[in-house]
């Protein structure tokens, strides 16, 4: 009963580079969301997929964030050109189409040096 | 622009007596109202909902209360226990469109101890 899995755990970058962070859905689950947690903040929701389609990225920055959710595979969050202020957990839930319940995974660590 | 307020970042509770954890909303659209429990290093794990049309929701020691004129949630915990110690999130949501887009409090971080 694997829940959602989320890769790598932990990720360090330093200034400019390119993150991925990859996200695989709970099995049947054709949703999947992505928060970003700031220290000491709370989730801050990001984007919303489908399979191959963006639903709802009214929370993603403008620039050098970008989102995709292909037929196959997982789910991947990308983040170009990365600064400090990138530096956050972000975590990936999916749901269920019917039911709507989020189910999170643990979450990836970014650490802009 | 916060839409969900959780206004105490911490709470220190001895153990077997009651934690109430508040949050506070601002958008009449709402209409699902939910409680996450997050250890350090996981992600969230889901508690506890209430429905707007309700005003109480109990399962096992754990109790939401929703007042919809105050705009305002509670989470009451009893007996506590120092496995209850953890960052509790009050999210909230308009389940519209077929999906379900959570907004979060900033969380309020539970200390039981004995």
């Amino acid at each position: 009963n694997a829940g959602v899995m989320q890769n790598p755990r932990h990720l360090v970058r330093r200034r400019g580079q390119e993150a991925r962070l990859r996200c695989s859905p709970m099995k049947g689950h054709s949703h999947v969301y992505w928060y970003r947690q700031l220290p000491e903040e709370g989730l801050k929701f990001m984007v919303y997929l489908q399979k191959e389609n963006i639903i709802d990225e009214s929370g993603m920055p403008k620039e050098r964030f970008s989102a995709e959710f292909p037929k196959e595979g997982p789910s991947i969050l990308r983040i170009q050109q990365v600064v400090r202020g990138d530096s956050a957990a972000y975590f990936c839930a999916s749901s269920h189409p019917n039911t709507g319940e989020l189910f999170f995974g643990e979450g990836s660590r970014l650490t802009v040096l | 622009d916060q839409q969900v307020k959780q206004n105490s970042p911490s709470l220190s509770v001895q153990e077997g007596r009651i934690s109430i954890l508040n949050c506070d909303y601002t958008n009449s659209m709402f209409d699902y109202f939910l409680w996450y429990k997050k250890y350090p290093a996981e992600g969230p794990t889901f508690l506890i909902s209430i429905s707007s049309i309700k005003d109480k929701n109990e399962d096992g020691r754990f109790t939401v209360f929703l007042n919809k004129s105050a705009k305002h949630l509670s989470l009451h915990i009893v007996p506590s226990q120092p496995g209850d110690s953890a960052v509790y999130f009050c999210a909230a949501s308009a389940f519209s469109g077929g999906y379900n887009k959570l907004i979060f409090g900033a969380g309020t971080r539970l200390a039981v101890h004995p």
